[in-house]
């Protein structure tokens, strides 16, 4: 049983540039939530889809933008790069009803020059 | 305002030692509770988590975690430490109104020496 997967593992940007990060979340979830993680800290969260629609968004600019596919699987967009946005960006995967129990995606890095 | 607090950045313990790891959370509605576990370069894997019942949760490799509401805490403890315990925990706090939106603390740097 696969778990949550993302791709690419490591990535370089530039500033101003636009990036988009894939999920595809453990078989039988239909909820994907993403954070970034800043080096050193915790992670915060982003957003998170089902149902392809957006339900939640923690306190992130509209530079970072996202979909939901109808297989469950996500795609996080962020817009006109600043070098703050270098992160380990997480996605996790739930399945409705127990949305609280998320289990995470190894990652990608993120690096913003 | 919604928190939650790892008092301690880094901790150094002995194998063969106990472990307690303190989290401490600050929320309006019943609070769901999680540790995970973030080895270098990997992402979070979950050790335990508390939804309602019994106070005293088991989790995975050995991890048990007490649920105090009267000192909004949760802390994880480890009888034995192992040298693979060496990683960064996270205390996570999810509540009912919030549709899974997890929030972390800034995590506890665990090393651990021969």
């Amino acid at each position: 049983d696969a778990g949550v997967t993302q791709s690419p593992t490591h990535l370089i940007k530039t500033r101003g540039q636009q990036v988009t990060l894939r999920c595809s979340p453990k078989s039988g979830h239909d909820t994907v939530s993403w954070y970034q993680q800043a080096l050193g800290q915790g992670p915060q969260f982003i957003f998170q889809y089902y149902e392809e629609e957006e339900r939640q968004r923690g306190n992130f600019p509209d530079r970072f933008s996202g979909h939901q596919f109808p297989n469950y699987s996500s795609e996080l967009n962020v817009n006109a790069l600043l070098l703050g946005d270098s992160a380990l960006y997480l996605c996790a995967s739930s399945l409705a009803g127990t949305a609280n129990e998320q289990f995470f995606g190894p990652g990608t890095r993120l690096t913003v020059l | 305002a919604q928190s939650v607090t790892q008092p301690d950045i880094h901790i150094t313990v002995s194998e063969g030692a106990s472990l307690e790891l303190r989290c401490n959370y600050s929320y309006g509605a019943t609070p769901y509770l999680f540790w995970y576990v973030q080895s270098p370069g990997q992402g979070l894997q979950l050790l335990l988590k508390y939804f309602s019942g019994d106070t005293l949760v088991q989790g995975i490799k050995g991890f048990e975690a007490e649920f105090k509401r009267s000192q909004s805490s949760f802390n994880l403890r480890k009888p034995s430490v192992h040298w693979s315990d060496a990683a960064e925990y996270f205390c996570a706090v999810g509540t009912t109104d919030s549709w899974g939106k997890l929030q972390f603390g800034a995590g506890t740097q665990v090393v651990v020496t021969p």
